[in-house]
C-alpha cells in the first residue's frame, strides 16, 4: 500500500518570489513514479512534474523542479517566479510498479499574491 | 483540453436513486481510471480497466459498478446513493496501464445527492 502526506494545508506567496510546497511518501514498492498535479478553480487536473524513483537527478519542468530525496521518502515540489495563474490546489501522487493506481495526498492549497 | 470527456457536466439526485456517469477515453487510449474526490476522502482511486477488463481495484463501494464498452468507453453506475457520495468524479485515461504512461483526466461530473 501507499500512503502520501501534504503537511501543509495551506500557503501564500508574493508574485515572483519563490515557494516550496512539501510532500512526504511511503510505499513499499520497488519502482514508482511520483507526481505533482495542479487543480485550479476550474476543477481540472493537469499534471505539473512527474519523477521515477529510480532517477537520481531531479526533474525539471519550466519554473517547476521538485527535490526527490529518496532514502527521507520526500518529494518537494518548488516554483520559482510565482505568477498569478499559479493559484490553485497542488496534490502530490505516487504511482504504484503497476501502474495503475495513483495514490494522491491531502492537497495544499497555494495562493499567489499581487 | 485533455481529450477526455464526461457527461453529464453536473448531476443532482436524490437519496436511493441510481445515476450512471459516461466516460469516453482520448483516442487511441485503452485504459480507463476512475477517480473520486471528496471532502471526507479527499482524491481517491476507484478502479481501472483496460481494453474492457477490470484490472484495478480501489476504495470502491459495493454500490457503485463500473465497466468498459467495446468502442473503450466507460460508464460507472452508483445506486442506492446516499449524501456522502456527493463528490466530483474523475475519469482518466492512458494508452494502457504502466508507469511511463500518463494518466489524462478529464473534466469531471459534479454530482449532488440531495
Amino acid at each position: 500500500a501507499q500512503t502520501v502526506t501534504q503537511s501543509q494545508p495551506e500557503m501564500s506567496v508574493q508574485e515572483a518570489e519563490t515557494v516550496t510546497l512539501s510532500c512526504t511518501y511511503d510505499t513499499s514498492e520497488s519502482n514508482y513514479y511520483l507526481f505533482w498535479y495542479k487543480q485550479p478553480p476550474s476543477r481540472q487536473m493537469i499534471l505539473v512534474i512527474r519523477q521515477e524513483a529510480y532517477k537520481q537527478q531531479n526533474a525539471t519542468e519550466n519554473r517547476f523542479s521538485v527535490n526527490f530525496q529518496k532514502a527521507a521518502k520526500s518529494f518537494s515540489l518548488k516554483i520559482s517566479d510565482s505568477q498569478l495563474g499559479d493559484t490553485a490546489m497542488y496534490f502530490c501522487a505516487s504511482m504504484n510498479n503497476a501502474g495503475n493506481m495513483l495514490t494522491f495526498g491531502g492537497g495544499t492549497r497555494l495562493m499567489v499574491k499581487p | 483540453d485533455s481529450g477526455v470527456t464526461q457527461t453529464p457536466k453536473h448531476l443532482i439526485t436524490a437519496t436511493g436513486q441510481r445515476v450512471t456517469l459516461r466516460c469516453s477515453p482520448r483516442s487511441g487510449d485503452l485504459s480507463v481510471y476512475w477517480y473520486q474526490q471528496s471532502l471526507d476522502q479527499g482524491l481517491q482511486f476507484l478502479i481501472q480497466y483496460y481494453n474492457g477488463e477490470e484490472r484495478a481495484k480501489g476504495n470502491i463501494l459495493e454500490r457503485f459498478s463500473a465497466q468498459q464498452f467495446p468502442d473503450l468507453h466507460s460508464e460507472l453506475n452508483l445506486s442506492s446513493l446516499e449524501l456522502g457520495d456527493s463528490a466530483l468524479y474523475f475519469c482518466a485515461s492512458s494508452v494502457a496501464p504502466g508507469l511511463r504512461n500518463e494518466q489524462f483526466f478529464g473534466p469531471g461530473t459534479r454530482l449532488t445527492v440531495l
